[in-house]
């Protein structure tokens, strides 16, 4: 298995700019997360999604930020528009569905994509 | 919101010498993790505790919840330099989805050889 992919890698953009991260969680996968890495915040949770469906978006930090989930091999998070304070590594991450070999609170995470708004 | 605490921040260590991590909070946890994450990459899942005062090994390092399951500690016996990287507990709420994880500060470990 490929585990979680993200793209880009690096993002740098000038403040203003509309910023897409991409991911595609482990295929079987039915929970799917966003976090975000500062040192100044360590890493937070942004957004989860079962099933496709968002559970809970109370980390999202402002309406700058939306995440989507067509479909089970794909998500999508969005800023519009970027401020230097969005500067950070944001990480994917996907966890099994019960009845498996492996713990459903066991979460895979992905490279990781680190943003630099300027 | 519940706050995991990490201890020490940041720890730089002679390779062989022994160390442990604190991992402390105010509330209960269901279950607590622990991660490692190298420059570069994503957090890798070491161990999952669920059971108060239960300890878990894993070759070199031993993993403790403490009995209210509100704190939980990591020791590694001889430390080598492969043991670099950023330690960081996670706690699942009480109550709440075992999906759902808390992340403390987290420890910055560095073995000199």
């Amino acid at each position: 298995d490929a585990g979680v992919i993200q793209s880009p890698r690096h993002e740098v953009t000038e403040m203003g700019q509309e910023v897409t991260l991409r991911c595609k969680p482990i295929s079987g996968h039915d929970y799917l997360f966003w976090y975000r890495q500062t040192m100044m915040r360590g890493l937070e949770l942004l957004i989860y999604f079962n099933n496709n469906v968002p559970i809970d978006d109370s980390g999202m930090p402002e309406d700058r930020f939306s995440a989507k989930m067509p479909n089970a091999s794909f998500s999508t998070l969005k800023i519009q528009p970027s401020e230097p304070r969005d500067s950070a590594v944001y990480f994917c991450a996907s966890s099994p569905v019960p009845g498996g070999p492996i713990p459903t609170d066991t979460q895979y995470f992905g490279p990781g994509t680190r943003l630099t708004v300027l | 919101t519940q706050l995991l605490e990490q201890s020490p921040q940041f720890l730089s260590i002679q390779e062989g010498e022994n160390l442990t991590v604190y991992c402390n909070s105010s509330s209960v946890f269901s279950s607590l993790q622990w991660y490692r994450q190298e420059p570069g990459e994503g957090p890798v899942l070491l161990v999952t505790v669920v059971t108060g005062g239960e300890v878990k090994k894993l070759k070199r390092l031993t993993f403790q919840f403490g009995d209210a399951r509100k704190d939980s500690s990591l020791h590694i016996t001889a430390a080598q330099p492969g043991d670099t990287g950023l330690y960081l507990c996670a706690g699942a709420a009480l109550g709440g989805s075992a999906r759902q994880l808390t992340f403390g500060s987290g420890t910055q470990l560095t073995v000199l050889p």
